[in-house]
């Protein structure tokens, strides 16, 4: 079955540390990626997208993803976090061959100390 | 900016009542979603809806129905409910196949 793995479910950090979080694809084929971030208390919201070109893609607040074929995977990367990037995220993918479907990872709840 | 927007945030139901979760979208998208959200579990599909009178079953679709009658709205009804059904329950739209989501802010459901 088309699934998507996210390797950590809890990380604590202190500000101004590096983050990598983790996702692996199961799909064949054309995917478009996804990551997404729920703040405390806030809807779900997209951090950054992968549809096609440069495979490192840039988002919002500093972050950015890297997208490697090869290896099935969407990495989400920020080079020095602050407190207020304590949330829980989410990796997304779909495919075009799947449908209407995106299947999303179990997230990664990011505790952030100041 | 595109807003979804869901009938409650919070809602406590007895087990055995019809409950109904509503949402709006206001960016005349064609796909809608409902999801239902689990600690540890991420987000499961239980339906979506391609178009007006049109749904697809998610993943875990056993206890709930859905009904679009206009393109905006789109209802979630949980027709006996029951305390595994106590959960987040988050609806999304999107314009393009295979684009990004839009979330509402989610109706956190507690069924006693």
């Amino acid at each position: 079955a088309q699934s998507v793995s996210q390797h950590n479910h809890h990380v604590i950090l202190s500000e101004a540390a590096s983050l990598e979080l983790g996702c692996n694809y199961s799909y064949g084929g054309t995917v478009n990626l996804f990551w997404y971030v729920q703040y405390p208390g806030q809807h779900l919201q997209l951090l950054l997208k992968y549809f096609s070109g440069d495979p490192l893609v840039k988002g919002i607040k500093g972050f950015e993803a890297e997208f490697i074929k090869s290896k099935f995977s969407f990495n989400l990367r920020k080079p020095s976090v602050q407190w207020s990037d304590t949330a829980e995220y989410f990796c997304a993918v779909n495919n075009h061959t799947g449908g209407f479907k995106t299947i999303f990872g179990a997230g990664t709840r990011l505790f952030v100390k100041a | 900016d595109v807003k979804v927007t869901q009938s409650s945030r919070y809602l406590v139901k007895r087990t055995g009542e019809k409950v109904f979760l509503e949402c709006v979208q206001d960016m005349d998208h064609e796909n809608m979603f409902w999801y239902r959200q689990d600690p540890g579990l991420g987000l499961r599909l239980i339906y979506f809806s391609y178009d007006v009178k049109m749904k697809e079953k998610g993943d875990i679709p056993e206890g709930y129905s859905v009904s679009r009658e206009k393109k905006e709205r789109f209802s979630l009804i949980l027709e006996s409910a029951s305390t595994n059904q106590t959960s987040m329950y988050l609806c999304a739209s999107r314009g393009r196949t295979f684009g990004e989501q839009y979330f509402g802010p989610g109706t956190r459901l507690t069924v006693t």
